[in-house]
Order: structure tokens, then sequence, then C-alpha cells
């Protein structure tokens, strides 16, 4: 079974320009989490999708920030225009539904951008 | 608010060895999970150990193994028979089971196994 799949694994762009990250979940898992991980730290919650609707984005940055899973399986995390301080790994994660849910996350292996 | 703390940014043991990582949370909530995540070099997370809350007994998984202290809310991996694959970021994180699934993160303990 494949994991969740990301890309593209490292994307060095200059400040104002935009960037996009993409991820593919592990089939079935209607839930995807996109999480911001900065240098040496725990992971952090910007957008959390329950198939197509986006049920918790309080987190997300809305000015520069935007995400969607248009038909509930893939999702676009998309950031316009970049600055030095979104330079980080986002992390992408999934869940599968009630009938096998074991609370366990499943990551991808990131997407690290570099903002110059 | 839900909080989880790791109070040891960087640990070293040596290889053979047991060490323990801490990790302190704290929620309202009753029914919950707690985990351990490695992070390796390569920076895919992938999960070492499971709890719930409902369950007493502590955690086992071949050399790791938990210390669950639903009072205390304390939640601590002992790695026994450290080996240098076990070299890496180690995450305690926490969600409610109540359906927000809202996972709850720690800063990580950086481990170094030596040779």
């Amino acid at each position: 079974e494949a994991g969740v799949v990301q890309s593209p694994r490292y994307k060095i762009i200059e400040k104002k320009q935009p960037v996009a990250f993409w991820c593919n979940p592990i089939s079935g898992h209607n839930t995807l989490y996109w999480y911001l991980q900065n240098l040496g730290q725990g992971p952090e919650l910007l957008i959390r999708y329950e198939n197509e609707e986006a049920v918790d984005d309080s987190q997300l940055p809305k000015d520069r920030f935007s995400a969607e899973r248009l038909k509930g399986v893939d999702s676009t995390l998309k950031i316009q225009p970049a600055e030095l301080g979104d330079s980080a790994v986002y992390l992408c994660a999934s869940r599968p539904g009630p009938a096998g849910n074991t609370g366990e996350l499943f990551f991808g292996e990131g997407s690290r951008l570099t903002v110059l | 608010a839900q909080t989880v703390t790791q109070s040891q940014p960087e640990m070293s043991v040596q290889e053979a060895e047991t060490v323990t990582l801490s990790c302190t949370y704290d929620t309202s909530e009753s029914n919950y999970y707690l985990f351990w995540y490695k992070q390796p070099p390569s920076r895919q997370m992938i999960l070492v150990i499971r709890q719930e809350a409902y369950k007493q007994q502590n955690a086992t998984e071949n050399r790791f193994s938990v210390n669950f202290q639903k009072a205390a809310k304390s939640f601590s991996l002992k790695i026994s028979d450290s080996q240098l694959g076990d070299t890496a970021m180690y995450f305690c994180a926490f969600t409610p089971t109540s359906g927000t699934y809202k996972y709850i993160f720690g800063t990580g303990t950086r481990l170094k196994v030596l040779a």
C-alpha cells in the first residue's frame, strides 16, 4: 500500500513568489491534515479536511495561504506571496475514517521550502 | 487549552543502554490518545507507540514502552537496548477522541545513540 505522497520534496523560491505543494493521502483516508514544521519544532496544524470540507482552518494565515481538496482525495496548499518566514517543512498527513481509525496519523516525507 | 510539553530538547544514550524521554500534557478531555512519533533525519514521521487514555495498562512495542500516569498527565517513553537506528527526533502527541481529532505535538526531543 502506498503511503502519503508529497511533492515537491524541496523548493527554493525568491520572496514574493508563489509556491504550491501537493499531497496524495493513503487511499481511503477521509481526513487530511497540512502541518507546518519549523526547524527543531513540532508540527503545527494549518488546516484539516474531512473529505472535501475544511473543518479546521483557524490557524491558516488566509491572507497568503490557501488550500483545496476538491474531490476529497488529493490536496494542494498554496502560498502567495511567499515571505522569508515561510521557510519551513510542510507536512501532509492522513487518517482513515471511523471504521478503520486507530488514531494513528500517517505522514508524508514533507516539502521543504526555502524562501530567499 | 490543550498542550504537550517535552522538557528535554536533547538526550544521548550509549548503544544497548536504556533511555527515558519525558512528556507531560494538559487537557480537560476524558477520552484521548497519546502517541510517540519518531522522525529520523529523512523527515518522515512514523508512529512508535500509542496509548488509549481509558486503558490503565501501559503500552509496549518490542523495545519501546510507556509509563502512562493519567492523574499526573505524564506520558514517558522508555527505549530499551538502544540501537544506532533509534537516533532521531521524538515527538509526543495528543488527540482527543471526541471527534475533532486535532493532534497537538510537543517540541520534540533529539535523541542521539552513541556507539
